[in-house]
This record gives C-alpha cells, structure tokens and sequence, in this order.
C-alpha cells in the first residue's frame, strides 16, 4: 500500500533562515511519481513540482530544491533564504500510476511558519 | 487561460440536506478528481473520473456519496442528507489525457462546506 509520511507537523523558522520539509514515502511499486504542493492560508492548492522513480536528479528552482533519494524513499524539500511569503502548509504525494488510476495519496502536511 | 473552476466557494446545508460541489476542469483536461480536506487531517482521494466515466471511486464513502463527469458541463460531487462530519474542504482537481504517467494534477480553489 501507498503511504506518505511527514513527520514534522510544524516548523518556525525567521526569516532569511534555510528549512527542510522532510517526506518519506512507501510503494511497492518500481514507477511511481512524487510531488510537492503548498497550501497558503488564502487555502488553494499550488502545484510546486513532480518527479518520477527514474530520475533521481535533484532539481532547484530559485529559492527552492528537492531532493530525491530512492535508497532512504525520500524527497525533501528544501527552502533556501525563506521568506515570510513562504508560510504554507506544505503537502508531498505519492501517485503509483498503476491500474489506470492516478489518484494521489498525500502525507498530513507540514505547517511552516516564516517569522519577520 | 482559467485554472480549476469549483464553486460555490463556501456552502452551508443543515443536517439532512443535499448537497452539490461543481468542478469544472482547466480547459483541455478530461481528467478529474475529487480529494476531501478534513480539519487537521490531510488530503484524502475520494473518485477519479474522466468524461462520462467513473474510473476509481475507492475513496468515496459507501453511502449518500456520488459523483459524476457528464459529456457536457461540469462534474458533480453530490453528498445526499448531509451529516456534520461531512464538514469539509473538497477539492477537485483536473490533469490533461497523455499517455504514460501520472501527470501533475491542478487543484481548484475548493468547496468549504460547513453542515450545521
């Protein structure tokens, strides 16, 4: 079964300061895709990236980076100079892509709070 | 080009109503999906659709719970004598039909619904 794990509920970091969003997942599968969404208070859903199984590539995108560790089943992401605009909940997921259904499971969330 | 339609936006029922969550999904996309946001709990899938199609409902509840993608106009989460603890965040989100792989799946605003 599928299952998406963050274990840190909420962080609090100041401003300026670099923060790790931790996402462990399980998969019994060898293709499967994993994301990452924000959630800001306003509540809508912001796609933030996919990787699939394959491509163990880290990736950056401006202040943001993601790493991706099939060894330890991990994608972490990574917030670097954080800003107060980046207090969100943060979500990862976890699509297996098999059966022809590709419903997404998430993991509860991790609440950051970026202080001034 | 508009994102994820969903509305109403914020829905109040009393216990025992009906009520009926659109979606209309970004243009182009014939993938839809329903996902539930309880208080303090993550995202939970509830039904996969595409165009006239149920493809996985594995996430809906037995009872009072449907959900439909007609050919034309949007698709409809429908909850039957609504109880409180259908109290929620819905959200609906869509992906374009290409071949392999899970593709990133956009999320509308969502449907706040409140039973009282």
């Amino acid at each position: 079964a599928q299952k998406v794990t963050q274990a840190q509920t909420e962080i609090s970091v100041v401003e300026k300061e670099d923060v790790t969003l931790d996402c462990v997942y399980e998969t019994r599968d060898t293709t499967y895709y994993l994301f990452w969404y924000k959630q800001p208070p306003s509540g809508e859903l912001v796609f933030l990236i996919r990787r699939n199984s394959f491509d163990e590539q880290n990736e950056i995108s401006g202040r943001y980076s993601w790493n991706f560790q099939k060894s330890t089943s991990s994608f972490n992401f990574t917030i670097t100079a954080s800003q107060v605009v980046d207090s969100a909940v943060y979500f990862c997921a976890l699509s297996e892509a098999q059966g022809g259904s590709e419903k997404l499971v998430f993991g509860k969330g991790t609440k950051l709070t970026v202080n001034p | 080009n508009a994102g994820v339609m969903q509305n109403p936006r914020h829905l109040v029922r009393r216990r025992g109503q009906e009520a009926r969550l659109r979606c209309s999904p970004m243009k182009g996309h014939s993938h839809v999906y329903w996902y539930r946001q309880l208080p303090e709990e993550g995202l939970k899938f509830m039904v996969y659709l595409q165009k006239e199609n149920i493809i996985d409902e594995s996430g809906m509840p037995k009872e009072r719970f449907s959900a439909e993608f007609p050919k034309e106009g949007p698709s409809i989460l429908r909850i039957q004598q609504v109880v409180r603890g259908d109290s929620a965040a819905y959200f609906c989100a869509s992906s374009p039909e290409l071949a392999g792989g899970a593709y990133e799946q956009y999320f509308g605003p969502g449907t706040r619904l409140t039973v009282t």
